[in-house]
């Protein structure tokens, strides 16, 4: 079946635009994460959507980002008045519902490398 | 709150060397731990995975972690490397967080292989 996936590929915005980074889950997962993985640097927990729970926006570096999950499916990261440090590849992940008390490993999709000038 | 802790961002060894690239956790609660690998150009990929099973896992490309709590590790090892085995990995650990499992993931380990 198809996996995660992500769009656009590649971005690239002046400083100062806003843009949004689109997540498209593999059917059915009920978790859906957002991660930040910047030059040399490991990967940032940004956010974190289980099935109609609130979501865990713990990991949001400034409220510039903010993400949202549409009927459980589909996740749009927007980052208002982007900045050059937010240049970074931007990763989604989503997992299935857990039987029990144990996780399932997460899915990553391929990534949106955003390039802000 | 969980957090995890990769010793080395780099680690260099030779081919057909033992491979151990180390991992520690915090969590409140019973862990579940994973280690991911990400090979160049491409997505992350589950490598093992640790739920309160066997404390000793065995994961793809004989890769294995062992889970000590005592220690608080979950150090990952391969008996002899290989050039393909050259990569980012991240160790990862989960709890259970609003009615499902928040990820933590570690800053990563690139691994080198010399010929």
């Amino acid at each position: 079946g198809a996996g995660v996936s992500q769009s656009p590929s590649n971005k690239v915005t002046e400083k100062g635009k806003d843009v949004e980074l689109r997540c498209d889950p593999i059917s059915g997962h009920t978790a859906l994460y957002w991660y930040r993985q910047s030059l040399g640097q490991g990967l940032e927990f940004l956010i974190y959507f289980q099935g109609n729970s609130a979501p865990d926006k713990s990991g949001l570096p400034s409220d510039r980002f903010s993400a949202e999950r549409t009927g459980g499916s589909v996740s749009t990261l927007t980052i208002q008045r982007t900045q050059q440090e937010d240049s970074a590849v931007y990763l989604c992940a989503s997992s299935p519902r857990s039987q029990g008390l144990s996780p399932y490993e997460q899915y990553f999709g391929p990534g949106t490398r955003l390039t802000v000038t | 709150a969980q957090s995890v802790t990769q010793l080395g961002s780099h680690v260099s060894v030779s081919e057909g060397a033992l491979v151990l690239l180390r991992c520690n956790y915090s969590s409140s609660v019973p862990p579940y731990l994973f280690w991911y690998v990400q090979y160049p150009n491409q997505g992350l990929q589950l490598l093992l995975k640790y739920t309160s099973a066997a404390t000793l896992v065995k994961g793809i490309n004989g890769f294995e972690a062992e889970f000590k709590k005592s220690e608080t590790s979950f150090h990952l090892t391969k008996p002899s490397a290989h050039m393909s085995d050259a990569a980012e990995y991240f160790c990862a650990v989960s709890e259970f967080n609003t009615g499902g499992f928040k990820t933590i993931f570690g800053a990563g380990t690139r691994l080198f292989v010399k010929a």
